[in-house]
């Protein structure tokens, strides 16, 4: 089952603030948080998960409530490279199951 | 460390023909992962491989099919093609199992005219 995102796109100026949420309708044993810029390969920014590890390379925070099912990435400051389609993929807690992402967030930090 | 790479990264076929795309992995990963990207429907999963087994496939139609071999290397290929089988088609290869960083290749664009 496809994780919901929201918003579907956003618009920030240098130096502001998003959140970008992912919900979904299983429980979660992981939530994958990947940025991809047009015409390139998703990237991955970090993994949360269940119990509250978390892993993650940029200077980009993320939450991951399990009762709720949802995470949010929080980006700060934001800067111009902060563009491009935000994906969050799952793991369900539910055995052997695939890593499934939503339908994207699209983020454009502007000047 | 070579990234995944895929061939080839552009394809042009007419309705009703099949094709073949291929995915090598990083060196070492044995976790491969297809998926399907078109505009609007986000990365929509295809199929999961882990040292030549299929661990799971997502809900496409049985003209998609997949398999992986002894050097992790991964083909997928769509018979009867579509005009809506059109689509960026990636594949991420991973150390171990999901539940660690899939690194994506570029990618294959696949156009059915």
């Amino acid at each position: 089952q496809q994780p919901v995102q929201s918003p579907q796109a956003v618009i920030l100026r240098e130096g502001e603030d998003a959140v970008i949420n992912c919900s979904s309708s299983k429980a979660l044993y992981s939530v994958h948080w990947y940025r991809q810029k047009h015409g390139e390969a998703p990237v991955f920014l970090m993994i949360l998960l269940k119990g509250g590890e978390q892993k993650g390379h940029e200077k980009i925070s993320a939450s991951f409530n399990e009762k709720k099912q949802q995470s949010s990435l929080y980006l700060t400051a934001s800067q111009l490279s902060y563009s491009g389609t935000y994906f969050c993929g799952i793991v369900a807690y539910s055995g052997n199951t695939p890593l499934v992402f939503g339908k994207g967030t699209r983020l454009s930090v502007i000047a | 460390k070579a990234g995944v790479t895929q061939t080839p990264r552009y394809l042009i076929k007419t309705r009703g023909q099949q094709v073949t795309l291929s995915c090598s992995p990083i060196s070492g990963h044995r976790s491969v992962s297809w998926y399907q990207q078109t505009p609007g429907q986000g990365l929509q999963f295809l199929f999961e491989y882990f040292s030549e087994t299929q661990r799971n496939k997502g809900n496409f139609p049985g003209r998609f099919s997949g398999r992986q071999f002894s050097n992790s290397r991964s083909e997928m290929n769509v018979s009867t093609l579509e005009l809506g089988d059109s689509a960026l088609y990636l594949c991420a290869s991973g150390s171990l199992d999901r539940d660690n960083e899939q690194f994506f290749g570029p990618g294959t664009r696949l156009t059915v005219l």
